[in-house]
């Protein structure tokens, strides 16, 4: 198993422009969850879905970003205008019914100028 | 408003001693508690997790303490390694079915 697939690592973007980020979650796997890490608030939660369906965006901070899940094996997550407050790390995780416990992907660090 | 606190966001320990991580959370809902350790440039993994219905739960080197009471969790690891250097998270699970995450505490252990 490949685990859950982040892509890209880095990300270096001009204030104002489109981001996306992608994720792959592990197969098989029905809930999906993107997290942002930052010093402050440490991982916050963003958005989850489950079989494929936005269940809870309440952590979306701003109208800038938006989430889709097209399928059971993809995810994004998209900011448009990026902003310089918008740097951090973001973080897709996956799990199944039941579980207590997330699989993490590798993240994507990202960087607005 | 932080549902779960993690006061300490650094913490420095020799090598070969207990290292003491403390997490705070206010929900008296939550029923299972996590947590996930993080190297740089990777994602978190799952550590060690415990029950509302248990005080203790261990794994070799890595024992967590609930007092439910006091609404206070604590990781300790004894003894410490360098390789222990790393982000611990802990994390409490919603009744909504959601993971609530600290904002993280970084141990360093020296040689």
């Amino acid at each position: 198993d490949a685990g859950v697939i982040q892509s890209p690592r880095h990300e270096v973007t001009e204030m104002g422009q489109e981001v996306t980020l992608r994720c792959k979650p592990i197969s098989g796997h029905d809930y999906l969850f993107w997290y942002r890490q930052t010093m402050m608030r440490g991982l916050e939660l963003l958005i989850y879905f489950n079989n494929n369906v936005p269940i809870d965006d309440s952590g979306m901070p701003e109208d800038r970003f938006s989430a889709k899940m097209p399928n059971a094996s993809f995810s994004t997550l998209k900011i448009q205008p990026s902003e310089p407050r918008d740097s951090a790390v973001y973080f897709c995780a996956s799990s199944f019914s039941g579980a207590r416990g997330y699989t993490f992907g590798s993240g994507t660090r990202l960087t607005v100028v | 408003d932080q549902q779960v606190k993690q006061n300490s966001p650094s913490l420095s320990v020799q090598e070969g001693r207990i290292s003491i991580l403390n997490c705070d959370y206010t929900n008296s809902m939550f029923d299972y508690f996590l947590w996930y350790k993080k190297y740089p440039a990777e994602g978190p993994t799952f550590l060690i997790s415990i029950s509302s219905i248990k005080d203790k739960n261990e794994d070799g080197r890595f024992t967590v303490f609930l007092n439910k009471s006091a609404k206070h969790l604590s990781l300790h690891i004894v003894p410490s390694q360098p390789g222990d250097s790393a982000v611990y998270f802990c994390a409490a699970w919603n009744q909504g079915g959601k993971l609530i995450f600290g904002q993280g505490t970084e141990l360093s252990v020296k040689p």
